[in-house]
């Protein structure tokens, strides 16, 4: 277990709507990057967030957002659904000091239908 | 821009046999590069890391890779294949120790034949 916890881990959704996805970081991380993973590919990074500020972007278009807290527990947020969004989507928390590794969590599958 | 090309989608040995998953890379720029696996309803986990220390690099479970800079390799390997070993690897470069901002191969699938 790497301490970094995903929310909900199954969803479905219907195209068009909206969904929030949430990631808890393992215990003094103070940086999550969220990545999508689409069936038989490799994770995709999507964006980072560093003390509640983004701190890099993928190819993703603007209707993916993020948040970072205070306790830098961090929400993915994707508007306007579409099919092509289903996909495994997984966080992975670090921390800027002491270049440790990024533990991932076990992911969010989502489903648009 | 960095990238990584995974030569093998899939690769089946006899357990007990030797495991080699190839992956060369592409960087402008000195390169951290990783494998991590992901077995089946589970998370990705950290296999080994370079960072620009030693070339042969040590990971968990008896793999290990070898950073190539001429042939822009960074190949796994394993003397001795187990059951327990199947699963996806993916090989991973990162222009940031830190393992942030992470760039995936589209990985291999490992099989092990009983």
């Amino acid at each position: 277990e790497t301490g970094v916890t995903q929310s909900p881990t199954h969803l479905i959704k219907t195209r068009g709507q909206q969904v929030t996805l949430r990631c808890s970081s393992q215990s003094g991380h103070n940086t999550v990057s969220w990545y999508q993973q689409a069936l038989g590919q490799g994770p995709q990074f999507i964006f980072q967030y560093y003390r509640e500020e983004e701190n890099g972007r993928g190819n993703f278009p603007p209707r993916f957002s993020g948040l970072q807290f205070p306790n830098y527990s961090s929400e993915l947020n994707v508007n306007a659904l579409e099919l092509d969004d289903s996909a495994l989507y997984l966080c992975a928390s670090s921390s800027k000091q002491g270049n440790t590794e990024a533990f991932f969590g076990q992911g969010t599958r989502l489903t648009v239908v | 821009a960095q990238s990584v090309t995974q030569l093998d989608s899939h690769v089946s040995v006899s357990e007990g046999t030797p495991v080699l998953l190839r992956c060369n890379y592409s960087s402008s720029y000195s390169p951290s590069l990783f494998w991590y696996v992901q077995h089946p309803n589970k998370g990705l986990q950290l296999l080994l890391k370079y960072t620009s220390a030693a070339t042969l690099v040590k990971g968990i479970n008896g793999f290990e890779a070898e950073f190539k800079k001429s042939e822009t390799s960074f190949h796994l390997t394993k003397p001795s294949a187990h059951m327990s070993d199947a699963a996806e690897y993916f090989c991973v470069v990162s222009l940031e120790f830190g393992n942030e901002k992470l760039t995936f191969g589209t990985g291999t699938r490992l099989t092990i034949i009983p």
